[in-house]
């Protein structure tokens, strides 16, 4: 696809259940970020793949959070065991380099509802 | 803690006005700071960015005003026009792999 593409784009589960949400890059672009976004807030940093490794993690919020990345493309962040306050958009943006300077492009997010 | 501050909140301007839209930042060590624009529904889409070897960068009708002495920097959309209605977020980063700091958001809303 020509931009970064997330599904679901929208999900709601109860509280306790385990949610999937999947990311697909632009293709080439090395570098991949979750960011969460929360009703009238920025957007919160949540972590930070270079090819497949992830060496930013520290914007998880609990060990409740996970995320994976295969080939080099694909995505997926997990939320085990999900609470009220993971209610938010969650965010992909893939960059062509590493660096700053990258420009993110965004996807359009996966909102996710917890009842 | 927030490492950027932006205000305000809101915008109204009216068509053909200046939207000015302020950001303040606490660590030195930030040497990138882009601003996205964000539409409902929509992914933020990077609009300008600036690095602090300049003071000031224009592209169109957006401008980024830089101070680095008082680590505060700014979006200036001159000539408004309704089609600027949306979300603008202001960011810094630093170091070798982009991770943002973002601000709050400031949503504007163009009148006709």
């Amino acid at each position: 696809g020509a931009g970064v593409s997330q599904s679901p784009s929208n999900k709601v589960t109860e509280k306790g259940k385990d949610v999937e949400l999947r990311c697909d890059p632009i293709s080439g672009h090395t570098a991949l970020y979750w960011y969460r976004q929360s009703l009238g807030q920025g957007l919160e940093f949540l972590i930070y793949f270079q090819g497949n490794s992830a060496p930013d993690k520290s914007g998880l919020p609990s060990d409740r959070f996970s995320a994976e990345r295969t080939g080099g493309s694909v995505s997926t962040l997990t939320i085990q065991r999900t609470q009220q306050e993971d209610s938010a958009v969650y965010l992909c943006a893939s960059s062509l380099v590493q660096g700053a300077t990258g420009e993110l492009f965004f996807g359009e997010g996966s909102r996710l509802t917890v009842l | 803690q927030q490492q950027v501050k932006q205000s305000p909140q809101s915008l109204i301007v009216q068509k053909g006005g200046i939207s000015i839209i302020n950001c303040a930042y606490e660590n030195t060590a930030f040497d990138y700071f882009p601003w996205y624009q964000q539409f409902p529904g929509k992914g933020p889409a990077l609009l300008i960015a600036i690095r602090p070897d300049v003071s000031e960068k224009k592209e169109g009708r957006f401008t980024i005003s830089f101070n680095k002495s008082a680590k505060q920097f700014s979006l200036h959309i001159m000539d408004s026009q309704p089609g600027d209605s949306a979300t603008y977020f202001c960011a810094a980063s630093m170091g070798s792999w982009g991770k943002f700091q973002f601000g709050a958001g400031t949503q504007v809303v163009v009148t006709p």
